[in-house]
């Protein structure tokens, strides 16, 4: 079955740049989604298809796209950034699949 | 604007079942299927499957078949969620989500705040 994988934890200084990444086989025929999920919250979409910003999203966070990746960055990290990121995309079919997570911890 | 409301927490013995609810408002119910979700204590999210808002059909996860049982009732809004024959493994948060779609153009991705089911003897 179709997976896409991201590292578990990803640790940065405010300030600083942090860059989770998500890789899956059919992610340059599928487009990714991030979600950001902090405690006791449901999640809340960050990034769209690969690189849109839906509304209350701050600039800070942007998405990209290259063949097997898809990569949420997260410029000038602030503390209220830190929480569980989900990659999200859709097999053939449209089943949902999500990555295991990245827990980021602002330093 | 769009959101989806679950129904309360449940605490349940094993054996029993539990039905969540999630009302939907703020666009057209038929319009978008509805996904279920399960997250258990300190893991990650985990697709259920989805019910056709349309038709009514839903399509199960692997992992997700014989126990669980989507439903809809459209004349209220409101997408379901049933367990039965509740294992202590059942122990999660459910959330039901919309599929992703637009609203004034800007792309919403609206979820319900969560339903925590507990099983336990």
């Amino acid at each position: 079955s179709y997976e896409v994988t991201q590292p578990p934890s990803v640790s940065v200084s405010p300030g600083q740049t942090a860059k989770i990444t998500c890789s899956g086989d059919s992610l340059p025929k599928q487009y990714g989604y991030w979600y950001q999920q902090k405690p006791g919250r449901a999640p809340v979409l960050v990034i769209f298809k690969d690189t849109e910003r839906p509304s209350g999203i701050p600039e800070r966070l942007s998405g990209s796209s290259s063949g097997t990746t898809v990569t949420l960055t997260i410029s000038g990290v602030q503390a209220e950034d830190e929480a569980d990121y989900y990659c999200h995309s859709t097999d053939s079919n449209g089943s949902w699949i999500f990555g295991g997570g990245t827990r980021l911890t602002v330093l | 604007q769009v959101q989806l409301v679950q129904s309360g927490s449940e605490l349940k013995k094993p054996g029993a079942s539990v039905k969540v609810s999630c009302k939907a408002s703020g666009y057209d119910f038929t319009t978008y299927a509805m996904n279920w979700v399960r997250q258990a204590p300190g893991q990650g999210l985990e697709w259920m499957g989805w019910i056709n808002t349309n038709t009514g059909n839903p399509t199960y996860a692997q992992g997700f078949t014989g126990r669980f049982v989507f439903s809809l009732d459209t004349s209220v809004r409101t997408a379901y969620l049933q367990i039965t024959s509740l294992k202590t493994d059942d122990t999660a948060v459910y959330y039901c989500a919309r599929d992703k779609g637009l609203s004034s153009g800007r792309p919403i991705s609206p979820w319900g705040q969560g339903t925590l089911v507990t099983v336990s003897s």
